[in-house]
């Protein structure tokens, strides 16, 4: 299975400061049609994971511009850029190109 | 608007079957592929099961050993997950989950499913 390796497991930011948060795949996720099948989720509390992130850097419909995604072959990275109080939650990368999916441990963000 | 409603969660034995449904609305059922994916209590997700758009094609977590079973009614706007000789470790929220751009684009709110004696 492919490992997808999350760090930091937890970061605490104060609304308006950047987050960043890192996934390490164990295999490249990168297809033979040019295509990184990388995704970013928000699971925020109490709630179902939403999508935010697909393709490694493609805004989700409704997400706002303050995410962003960026990365390729085995190393992603999911921007912040300025957080606000309804960011908080567990994010989570998962990739889709080879079953079975698999996710990240998960990142929990908190506001200071 | 999409939604996705999983049911039919709830508390069950070991050793005991339990079918999940999710009533889906506001999209073309039958033109999306499905999965189940599943998050246990304080843990993170974990994928089961994909359904192609005609029901045809299944894929599987290895980890189900056989015992879960996707399936869809697409005149009902329906996805299922059959799972049988539950165990505790199978105690979890048990999501729905529509795909798109190959990746899982929705989420229903999740049934849970506590396997206790």
């Amino acid at each position: 299975d492919v490992v997808m390796t999350q760090t930091p497991l937890s970061l605490s930011v104060t609304p308006g400061q950047p987050a960043s948060i890192s996934c390490k795949s164990s295999q490249s996720l990168l297809h033979s049609d040019g295509k990184a099948y990388l995704y970013w989720y928000l699971q925020k509390p109490g709630q179902s994971p939403q999508l935010l992130i697909y393709e490694v850097s493609n805004r989700f419909s409704g997400v706002p511009d303050r995410f962003s995604g960026s990365g390729s072959g085995t190393d992603f990275t999911l921007k912040i850029s300025r957080v606000e109080a309804e960011d908080v939650g567990v994010y989570y990368c998962m990739q889709s190109i080879k079953l079975p999916r698999t996710f990240g441990q998960g990142t929990k963000l908190e506001i200071k | 608007e999409v939604q996705l409603v999983e049911s039919g969660g709830g508390l069950v034995q070991p050793g005991r079957s339990l079918r999940l449904s999710c009533a889906a609305s506001g999209f073309t059922f039958s033109s999306y592929e499905m999965n189940w994916v599943r998050q246990a209590p304080g843990k993170g997700l974990e994928w089961l099961s994909y359904i192609g758009g005609s029901g045809t094609t299944t894929y599987y977590a290895d980890s189900l050993k056989g015992r879960f079973t996707i399936s869809r009614d697409n005149a009902k706007n329906s996805l299922y997950l059959q799972m049988n000789s539950l165990r505790a470790e199978d105690t979890a929220v048990y999501y729905c989950a529509r795909e798109e751009l190959d990746g899982l684009d929705y989420w229903g709110q999740g049934t849970l499913v506590i396997v206790s004696s």
